[in-house]
């Protein structure tokens, strides 16, 4: 049973520049949320996705959007890129309903550094 | 504003049991999760209390007092595999689904000595 993955696992871009971040869920489950995670922080969330549709979003520019496909994988898209930007940016997998709803799996991240 | 506290980091030796203490102010509040994160890993879930109490699950055990907006995780029989930071996560928001957004604490650095 394949846990949640992401890719690339390492990314540097320049500044300005455009970055796509992929992640697939845990099989079975059906929403994605992401996180940017700064070094020695906690995980900050910048939104969630459930069928197909962004239904809850953090304290994030609109520089940041998302995506998520009918197979439930999703994509996170970060335009313009800033210095601030850096960081490693984790996807986690839930179930949207169930007794274990409130567990989510995280995947192993994608480490961005923007010069 | 929103913001769990918890310490920066704690220090303790193989064997001995440890708390690491959580304190959140939220503008709503459906549960408390524990998080593990290994230098460089992914966060992986520990435990989560909705009500107040104790739960345990092996090693670890976690408590909720939601009318002091507090918990703690608690571990036992510490090991050099349990250095690693630890997280506090509120999920402040019932929305659409069971499930919402988590809100997470700076995080504690456990570090086990021999």
């Amino acid at each position: 049973d394949a846990g949640v993955t992401q890719s690339p696992t390492h990314l540097i871009k320049t500044r300005g520049q455009q970055v796509t971040l992929r992640c697939s869920p845990k099989s079975g489950h059906d929403t994605v949320s992401w996180y940017q995670q700064a070094l020695g922080q906690g995980p900050q969330f910048i939104f969630q996705y459930y069928e197909e549709e962004e239904r809850q979003r953090g304290n994030f520019p609109d520089r940041f959007s998302g995506h998520q496909f009918p197979n439930y994988s999703s994509e996170l898209n970060v335009n313009a890129l800033l210095l601030g930007d850096s960081a490693l940016y984790l996807c986690a997998s839930s179930l949207a309903w169930g007794d274990r709803a409130y567990e989510q799996y995280f995947g192993p991240g994608t480490r961005l550094t923007v010069t | 504003g929103q913001s769990l506290e918890q310490p920066s980091e704690v220090t303790a030796v193989e064997g001995a049991i440890v708390q690491i203490n959580c304190t959140y102010q939220t503008s709503g509040f459906y549960g408390l999760s524990w998080y593990q994160q290994h230098d460089g890993g992914a966060p992986t879930f520990l435990s989560y209390n909705a009500l107040d109490g104790l739960e345990e699950t092996g090693r670890f055990s976690s408590f909720l007092s939601r009318s002091d907006s507090y918990g703690y995780l608690l571990l036992q029989e510490l090991q050099m595999k349990d250095s690693a930071s630890y997280f506090c996560a509120v999920r402040g928001d019932r929305a659409y689904n069971q499930g919402g957004k988590l809100i997470f604490g700076q995080g504690t650095e456990l570090s086990v000595k021999p």
